[in-house]
């Protein structure tokens, strides 16, 4: 069974830049969550879709930050325009479900956004 | 809301030996899960063991095991026989359901040789 993909691994932008990061969840998957992990620290989670809907985007900075899962599939996270403190990995997860047998979550290997 | 807290930011032990990695949790919710995920330096975040709260039974997994106190809010990580290949870090993290994944801020363990 393939994993969760993401691409790209790494990327070095300047501030004020923008940047988009792309997501393809395990086949049959119907929740996807994108974390923001700053060096040190947990991951953060940003925003959670279930199929094409959001769950939950209360940590996402909505005045820089957007996502969308189209068909309910593959996601993309845009950062317009990058700020410094964007410097983190971005992880995405995908999961069966959010409840029931399918609840625990698998991760991509994260894009590393560097913004100088 | 959900918290999860590890109070041990890094720890080292020698190969071979027993290490416990603590971690304590908050929700108001009665059905809840809780994981213990493993993060080396390739950054890719692997599930190593996971608990349902609803049962009493603690978790194993090889290796792997948790000490779930459930009326302490208390879920610590057992890793016997240690490996070089445990050198990483742990998150601890909570789901409760109709709610979100919630990460601890990591232990970063070091197993010598």
């Amino acid at each position: 069974e393939a994993g969760v993909a993401q691409s790209p691994r790494y990327k070095i932008i300047e501030k004020r830049q923008s940047v988009a990061f792309w997501c393809n969840p395990i086949s049959g998957h119907a929740t996807l969550y994108w974390y923001q992990q700053i060096l040190g620290q947990g991951p953060k989670l940003l925003i959670q879709f279930q199929n094409n809907g959001v769950v939950d985007d209360s940590q996402l900075p909505k005045d820089r930050f957007s996502a969308e899962r189209l068909k309910g599939v593959d996601s993309t996270l845009k950062i317009q325009p990058a700020k410094l403190e964007d410097s983190a990995v971005y992880l995405c997860a995908s999961s069966l479900d959010r409840q029931g047998n399918g609840f625990e979550a698998f991760f991509g290997q994260g894009t590393r956004l560097t913004v100088v | 809301a959900q918290t999860v807290t590890q109070s041990q930011p890094e720890m080292s032990v020698q190969e071979a030996e027993t290490v416990t990695l603590s971690c304590t949790y908050d929700t108001s919710e009665n059905n809840y899960y809780l994981f213990w995920y493993k993060q080396p330096p390739s950054r890719q975040m692997i599930l190593v063991i996971r608990q349902e709260a609803y049962k009493q039974q603690n978790a194993t997994e090889n290796r792997f095991s948790v000490n779930f106190q459930k009326a302490a809010k208390s879920f610590s990580l057992k890793i016997s026989d240690s490996q070089l290949g445990d050198t990483a870090m742990y998150f601890c993290a909570s789901l409760s359901l109709n709610d979100k994944i919630i990460f601890g801020k990591g232990t970063r363990l070091h197993i010598l040789p």
